[in-house]
């Protein structure tokens, strides 16, 4: 069945040094993956997604992720982190039937200055 | 122009009333669903309508009610509220005709539903 794991909870970072959040997902077939952030307060914005291709992917406020298909995982990065990137991060994948999005239970990101 | 609307941002009422939370989009979209985010953050599916059409009824009690009176809107009823209904709940849309999820999602600001 479809899942995914975000390891890590909570992560803070510094302001201007690099990030990294960790997502492994279990998934049948070529994944349709999803980074979405939640700001305090609000709903879920899409970040980047990945169907097929090349395997980095650019998405809004700086941020990429890589697909990496031997390690299960779709990672997300930013070289630079600034204060408003504080956020909920969640990594997403569709559920078997594709009909509806199956969340990680996603990371706080505290960024201190 | 705000794409997806939800009302009202806060709810709070007494255990075993009845109410409603609105969801519409603007953006045209065939697909909207409704999820549950719990006091831990975690999100998960609740409802999916497809034109109207309802795709998904995950493990929901039934004193939830999604109705779905056109494609642009799609409101959650809730009968006799219990503690544990105490959540966000999130509206969201895609554009997908199909019903399936790799289209991209679209979420509205949520509301927060406290049973007291």
């Amino acid at each position: 069945a479809q899942s995914v794991t975000q390891p890590d909870i909570h992560i803070t970072v510094s302001e201007g040094a690099s990030l990294e959040l960790r997502c492994n997902y279990s998934y049948g077939a070529t994944p349709y993956l999803f980074w979405y952030v939640q700001s305090p307060g609000q709903g879920l914005q899409l970040l980047l997604k990945y169907f097929s291709g090349d395997t980095l992917v650019q998405g809004i406020k700086g941020f990429e992720a890589e697909f990496k298909r031997s390690q299960s995982s779709f990672n997300l990065r930013k070289p630079s982190v600034h204060w408003s990137d504080a956020a909920e991060y969640f990594c997403a994948v569709p559920n078997q039937a594709g009909t509806a999005l199956i969340f990680g239970k996603g990371t706080t990101l505290s960024v201190s200055s | 122009d705000t794409a997806v609307s939800q009302t009202p941002k806060y709810l709070v009422t007494q255990m075993g009333n009845d109410k409603s939370i609105k969801c519409e989009q603007n953006l045209g979209h065939d697909t909207m669903y409704w999820y549950k985010q719990d006091s831990k953050k975690f999100l998960k599916i609740m409802f999916s309508y497809n034109n109207k059409e309802l795709i998904i009824n995950e493990t929901v009690p039934n004193r939830f009610s999604p109705k779905s009176p056109d494609k642009a809107h799609l409101n959650l009823h809730i009968n006799s509220l219990e503690l544990g209904d105490s959540a966000v709940y999130f509206c969201a849309s895609s554009q997908v005709a199909s019903g399936l999820s790799t289209d991209t999602q679209y979420f509205g600001p949520g509301t927060r539903l406290t049973v007291l």
